[in-house]
């Protein structure tokens, strides 16, 4: 089946710093989600791109939908203690709209 | 309005032992799924409602797992003869329709020792 790969695993930052995550396919993908889950919470959308090349902002959030449609990033600027949590990155599958396959997420720990 | 709810939200079994897990999605929302999270790992899709049609099962790990749907809202994930290997976070997410946005509910961890 389909596999996400999210990189990095983790990441230890500093308040204050950006971070960068992505995402890699080795298949097309039509639409990119990415999701951020807090402990004991189930995860929640923050973006979703629906066309390659696409670039769209959510507050200090971006995030990217790859021209090749196997990629997406997400950036978040000057991260804040509250951005801690982990991140995923998620798309329906092949031949599905409603199938998501999710990324093994990036874990962010921001130190204050 | 209230979101999506699932009880219990821990539950502790013994192996061989079947469980029963609750979702009770937001009102409306004619889409429901269940997913399963294991330790550092990503969402594994599991089971699909949509309306009155067939339940794409696709994604159950082998036959010990089924799920209902009654009256078109609340939902039972059934798991029998319950393996450590069940241990995990399941997570019942619902949405308006086809390909609306999956809305989460905070999952339940089942722990199988």
């Amino acid at each position: 089946g389909q596999q996400l790969n999210q990189s990095p695993q983790s990441m230890f930052i500093q308040e204050g710093e950006d971070v960068s995550m992505n995402c890699t396919s080795s298949s097309i993908f039509n639409t990119w989600l990415w999701y951020k889950q807090d402990p004991g919470e189930g995860p929640v959308l923050l973006i979703a791109l629906y066309k390659a090349g696409e670039l769209t902002s959510n507050g200090r959030l971006t995030a990217q939908f790859g021209i090749t449609r196997k990629d997406s990033f997400l950036n978040i600027s000057a991260s804040i203690p509250s951005d801690v949590g982990i991140y995923f990155c998620a798309g329906p599958g092949s031949g599905s709209n409603y199938k998501l396959t999710f990324g093994k997420g990036t874990l962010l720990t921001v130190n204050p | 309005g209230a979101g999506v709810s699932q009880s219990p939200s821990n539950k502790v079994t013994e192996k061989g032992k079947d469980v029963e897990l609750r979702c009770d999605p937001i009102s409306g929302h004619t889409a429901l799924y269940w997913y399963r999270q294991s330790l550092g790992q990503g969402l594994e899709f599991l089971i699909y409602f949509q309306g009155n049609s067939a339940p794409d099962k696709s994604g159950l790990p082998s036959d010990r797992f089924s799920a209902e749907r009654t009256g078109g809202s609340v939902s039972t994930l059934t798991i029998q003869r319950t393996q450590q290997e069940d241990s995990a976070v399941y997570l019942c997410a619902s949405s308006l329709g086809l390909v609306g946005e999956q809305f989460f509910g905070p999952g339940t961890r089942l722990t199988v020792l």
